[in-house]
């Protein structure tokens, strides 16, 4: 299977909003409603931030929203705040039932 | 709260089989699939495969041959066995719940770092 593909890095100013891109095809982002996106700070583990394309799990600020259109899956970051200086991965659901990750999208907040 | 904690050798020679036993403590272990993911340093996550706590599993295809996955429900546990490892599958290996059966991961663990060498 093959990687989804993440744009290598993204950067925005402090309050002002970024999208990051994620694109399969037909046989995982496109076919199901089950993209997620998760959150890693250096030497952290991952954290869940958006599930099922556009649910965020309690606790999760609504500043992050997520979208779907076609093959493409796209996580917003809203009034972009200095602690989300992070590297972003999605993850889809494939037809052999697996999951798949995107390569990761590095985050700077200037 | 569940909590989950990797724990295993931190050093696996190569040709050898690297295995890993995931703790889950704060919640049962059944009704949920639970996932391993990796991380080689400076690269991206890997999924590496799911068991459910009724015995389903899957696996991603470029593992599959080497790859065991088992649940332990007396024990709260789950593990990982890869076996026939090189320096390519030195990474950070990862455990986690799987929610809505296993499209995403809701609990992570901290990791833990395995590195294959001689």
């Amino acid at each position: 299977q093959s990687a989804l593909t993440q744009p290598a890095s993204v950067s925005g100013s402090p309050g002002q909003s970024i999208t990051i891109s994620c694109t399969g095809t037909s046989s995982d982002v496109g076919g199901y409603n089950y993209v997620s996106w998760y959150q890693q700070h250096p030497g952290k583990a991952p954290k869940l931030m958006i599930f099922d394309v556009n649910n965020r799990p309690s606790g999760v600020s609504n500043r992050f929203s997520g979208s779907k259109s076609g093959n493409t899956a796209s996580l917003t970051i809203s009034g972009l705040q200095a602690e989300d200086e992070a590297d972003y991965y999605c993850s889809s659901y494939t037809g052999s039932s697996t999951l798949v990750f995107g390569g990761g999208t590095k985050l700077t907040v200037l | 709260q569940v909590q989950l904690q990797e724990s295993g050798p931190g050093l696996v020679k190569p040709s050898e089989t690297l295995s890993l036993t995931c703790s889950v403590s704060g919640g049962s272990i059944s009704g949920y699939y639970w996932i391993w993911i990796r991380q080689p340093p400076g690269k991206g996550l890997e999924w590496i495969g799911y068991m459910s706590y009724s015995g389903s599993t899957n696996s991603n295809p470029s593992l599959k041959s080497r790859v065991t996955i088992s649940v332990d429900t007396s024990k709260n546990q789950f593990s990982l066995k890869l076996s026939s490892v090189t320096a390519a599958d030195t990474a950070v290996y990862y455990c986690a719940r799987g929610g809505n059966y296993y499209a995403y991961m809701d609990v992570w663990g901290k990791g833990t770092t395995v590195t294959v060498s001689s």
